[in-house]
């Protein structure tokens, strides 16, 4: 079955407890995004990836960082986590690489992390 | 800078009664459109694209949209609701990249 896989689904952390949400597709999707999503605000990216070793800051990058070091999986990690970091994380990949495709894009079913 | 607004933050609609959830743009050149679905606890999941061509696009479980250039509008609209459409809807415009509205939660009332 074609899937965007994330984990964990929940986590509740404390401040400054290093985390990775890992997102994995079976796809062979070349693009990759990390999104969150918060009340009112609909879906932010934080960033994206065109292909291995390619990867770039979206709208709310700071506090974030991902790797692409193979085409499947792209993690995102929180390096010191904030409360404001705390959200609903979803992964996304889609066929054509690049921002400007206009393949629709595959999303995991999401992360909520909550930061203490 | 490309932009979508959803101007309601919840619809309520009659089982059976039609449903349109409205979705304004503003981007430079041509658009490119979507509406994505969230059930709870799940991802978003892709409805309908405009791209070009045939102004009213027909998606999945039954719903299409209405392209308008000059109203700068894409709504998303089924003739007949159901109870299981009850969801949060995306509007998204894709221009240089993808920028998603608010989200409309959509209530269908048995």
């Amino acid at each position: 079955e074609a899937q965007v896989t994330q984990n964990p689904r929940y986590l509740i952390t404390v401040t400054g407890k290093k985390l990775t949400v890992t997102c994995s597709q079976n796809m062979n999707h070349e693009y990759m995004s990390w999104y969150r999503q918060d009340p009112g605000l609909g879906l932010r990216q934080i960033y994206y990836s065109m292909n291995v070793e390619v990867t770039d800051k979206g709208d709310v990058p700071e506090g974030y960082k991902v790797s692409r070091k193979e085409k499947r999986n792209f993690p995102l990690i929180l390096e010191s986590p904030s409360p404001n970091q705390t959200s609903l994380y979803f992964c996304a990949s889609s066929l054509s690489a690049g921002q400007g495709s206009n393949q629709p894009q595959h999303f995991g079913d999401g992360t909520r992390l909550s930061i203490l | 800078a490309q932009s979508v607004a959803q101007p309601e933050d919840q619809v309520n609609v009659a089982e059976g009664n039609p449903l349109t959830v409205k979705c304004t743009y503003s981007v430079s050149g041509n658009p490119y459109l979507f509406w994505y679905v969230q059930y709870p606890n799940r991802g978003l999941q892709f409805l309908l694209k405009y791209i070009t061509g045939d102004n009213l696009v027909k998606g999945s479980y039954g719903f299409e949209a209405e392209f308008n250039k000059s109203q700068t509008s894409f709504h998303l609209k089924k003739p007949s609701a159901l109870v299981s459409d009850s969801a949060l809807y995306f509007c998204a415009v894709l221009n240089n990249r993808l920028a998603f509205g608010k989200g409309n939660q959509v209530v269908v009332i048995p």
